[in-house]
């Protein structure tokens, strides 16, 4: 059975940082390109960025470009968003989303999401 | 960047009845298209992938169509546990992006 499982996540004050991690299973992960997506509350879904399966191609959105990098671990099957200079505007739940085939492509299994909550 | 617009943005459908949702995209994407449901406090679930590719154990009663900037996600006969919001992905171009939703609500 795949298994996504986001920890990390928390309050953080604006200007901060936070990392994600997501630990997976039930899968062979160095053969999968994997994926942020968010969720602001209430609102739709924003993609954030993508990693391939061997973590040498990366992509991310214009919102975290700069200040978000996505990275994996391959031996520990675990993904990693390193989110620094937080706003206001980066709250949201946090998925981890197996992509199908590779990079840029849909995603077939997604975590539970971690809360991201940037406030004073 | 390849906008995603949805319609409608509720739509009101009783139990056993059909419906169905739109997705248009800004510029062609091909047929790199996906659909996902979500209920409240969960996680998206991919049900649709290529346009019209049901995904691992999706029911039939759920079909997509479409290629280019047009498409369309039909379920066949509404269940309670179909009412939920459903949401439209390119993956055609970066970024990707996603619709901005159609919540299918019991009337």
């Amino acid at each position: 059975e795949v298994q996504l499982v986001e920890s990390g996540g928390g309050l953080v004050l604006p200007g901060g940082s936070l990392r994600l991690s997501c630990a997976a299973s039930g899968f062979t992960f160095s053969n999968s390109a994997m994926n942020w997506v968010r969720q602001a509350p209430g609102k739709g879904l924003e993609w954030v960025s993508t990693i391939s399966a061997s973590g040498g191609r990366t992509y991310y959105a214009d919102s975290v470009k700069g200040r978000f990098v996505i990275s994996r671990d391959n031996s520990k099957n675990t993904l990693h968003l390193q989110m620094n200079s937080l706003s206001a505007e980066d709250t949201a739940v946090y998925y981890c989303a197996k992509g199908l085939f590779g990079s840029g492509s849909a995603n077939d299994y997604w975590g539970q999401g971690t809360l991201v909550a940037v406030s004073s | 960047e390849i906008e995603m617009t949805q319609s409608p943005a509720t739509l009101s459908v009783s139990p056993g009845e059909g419906a169905t949702l739109s997705c248009r995209a800004s510029q062609s994407v091909s047929s790199n298209l996906a659909w996902y449901q979500q209920k409240p406090g969960q996680a998206p679930r991919l049900l649709i992938y290529g346009a019209s590719t049901r995904a691992t154990g999706i029911p039939a009663r759920f079909s997509g169509s479409g290629s280019g900037t047009e498409f369309a996600l039909t379920i066949s006969s509404l269940q309670s546990e179909d009412f939920a919001v459903y949401f439209c992905q390119q993956y055609n171009n970066w970024p990707l992006t996603f619709g901005g939703g159609t919540k299918v609500e019991i009337k």
